[in-house]
């Protein structure tokens, strides 16, 4: 079974702080991606990558970096946390091979900047 | 602007009963739409991909369709169980590979009450 594993599950932070979110997949995907949830909205791309050591900027990049060290690991960087960034952040994975193939969700990470 | 227009926003249902959630999207091109199902505080679970212009899936109890020509899916959910409750959220994928971009609807909130 795939899986997608964020870190940690919730998070308390203070506005100017910085944030580090994790994401570890046992899968063997090549794509990664970082999704923010905010109520009644849906989910919106910040970064994803293709290949270890490579990041590109989604649709709501300001204000976040993205590092992925390896296949496995994709990290979500928050340099300067501000109150607008409290949301729901989300990771997922997928081989990218078709448009059929299953994408795998993490469980979340709640974030909340006060 | 919203691209993907989930109806209705909320739906309450008797176990047992049958349900219909709706997605309609003006997203282009439209490659393919994907059904996911969130539990409360969980990650997105994939039900089903829609790929072609006019397309049926079953998985179990969920069935759903598509129509590229208008825009338009469908999620049946037969006789509903608890287990059910949930919030249901389609996504239109842009492209036929990973680099497309996945427009996400904001979801139809499931609940089933016995």
């Amino acid at each position: 079974e795939a899986a997608v594993t964020q870190s940690p599950r919730s998070k308390v932070a203070v506005t100017g702080g910085k944030v580090t979110l994790s994401c570890h997949q046992t899968n063997n995907h090549d794509y990664m991606y970082w999704y923010r949830q905010d109520t009644g909205h849906g989910l919106r791309l910040i970064h994803y990558s293709y290949v270890a050591d490579s990041t590109e900027k989604g649709d709501i990049p300001d204000g976040y970096k993205a590092s992925r060290p390896s296949q496995e690991n994709f990290s979500l960087i928050l340099e300067l946390a501000s109150l607008s960034q409290t949301a729901v952040y989300f990771c997922a994975s997928t081989t990218g091979t078709g448009s059929a193939e299953t994408l795998y969700f993490g469980s979340g990470t709640r974030l909340t900047v006060l | 602007k919203t691209q993907v227009e989930q109806s209705p926003q909320s739906l309450v249902v008797r176990q047992g009963e049958n349900c219909v959630l709706q997605c309609n999207y003006s997203v282009t091109p439209d490659n393919h739409l994907r059904w996911f199902k969130q539990d409360t505080g969980k990650g997105l679970v994939s039900l089903t991909v829609l790929v072609d212009q006019k397309d049926k899936t079953s998985n179990g109890r969920y069935s759903a369709t598509l129509d590229k020509d208008a825009k338009h899916s469908t999620l049946h959910i037969t006789a509903t169980l608890l287990d059910d409750t949930a919030t249901y959220i389609c996504v239109v994928g842009d492209r036929g590979s990973a680099l497309g971009r996945l427009h996400f609807g904001a979801g139809t909130q499931l609940i089933v009450i016995p």
